[in-house]
């Protein structure tokens, strides 16, 4: 299986700061990752598809991207809203496989 | 689009765990596959499988199952009825978790696009 190593696993920021979560996979996956947020008792909601393709209707200050086997999510400006858990998801080889989430909290 | 799981929401520890997905605004038999994730505390996003209305060659439905589970996993597909359902046997506690069913696709603008709302399901006697 592709192991998708997310850091960090936890952290705390202000609103209005910037904030960048990794994924790393276990191998090559080119362009094959999304990344989801997801808020207590809610369905994850898709952000990023092929590792830097913003979804429709999500803000412009989330951003995705790429460098080898590492992938960025990086939230510019942090909104009150945004304070939630990131997964990302790798979507080139079965089984597909998440990773283990990274809960942004309020400073 | 709007999918909606439904299914017992307590399965006994050995027992089968069945729940079944609703699709509305899209049909099963699109180009999309038809996919179960699970999400729990200890196991976080769990992919459990995909299902395909039709194989390359045949009219067989195609399924790909996470190698952990496949052993216990059948994914099928009903079209007359635009649902898609799971069925996992020998359920443990370790199998209590909410449950989404999710429409992919092998377009990167469509990967896991719509999921369910989710159903908790645990596994207790």
């Amino acid at each position: 299986d592709i192991q998708m190593t997310q850091s960090p696993s936890a952290m705390s920021a202000s609103v209005g700061d910037t904030v960048t979560i990794t994924c790393r996979a276990s191998r090559d996956i080119d362009d094959y990752v999304a990344w989801f947020q997801q808020k207590p008792g809610k369905v994850p909601k898709r952000l990023i598809y092929a590792s830097s393709n913003l979804q429709s209707g999500v803000p412009s200050r989330f951003s995705g991207s790429r460098s080898g086997t590492e992938f960025t999510l990086t939230i510019s400006n942090l909104q009150p809203e945004d304070f939630a858990t990131y997964y990302c998801l790798q979507h080139n080889d079965y089984p597909y496989t998440f990773g283990q989430g990274t809960k942004l909290e309020i400073k | 689009v709007h999918l909606q799981e439904s299914g017992p929401g307590l399965v006994k520890p050995s027992g089968t765990l069945t729940l079944t997905c609703a699709v509305s605004g899209d049909s099963v038999t699109s180009s999309n596959w038809w996919t179960w994730v699970r999400q729990s505390p200890g196991r976080g996003l769990e992919w459990i499988g995909e299902i395909f209305h039709r194989g390359t060659i045949s009219n067989n439905p195609t399924t790909n199952y996470n190698p952990s589970l496949k052993s216990r996993v059948t994914i099928s597909i009903d079209k007359s009825e635009n649902q898609f359902a799971l069925k996992m046997n020998s359920v443990t506690a370790a199998d209590t978790a909410i449950y989404y069913c999710v429409r992919d696709s092998g377009r990167a603008e469509n990967w896991f696009e719509f999921w369910g709302q989710g159903i908790l399901v645990t596994v207790s006697s």
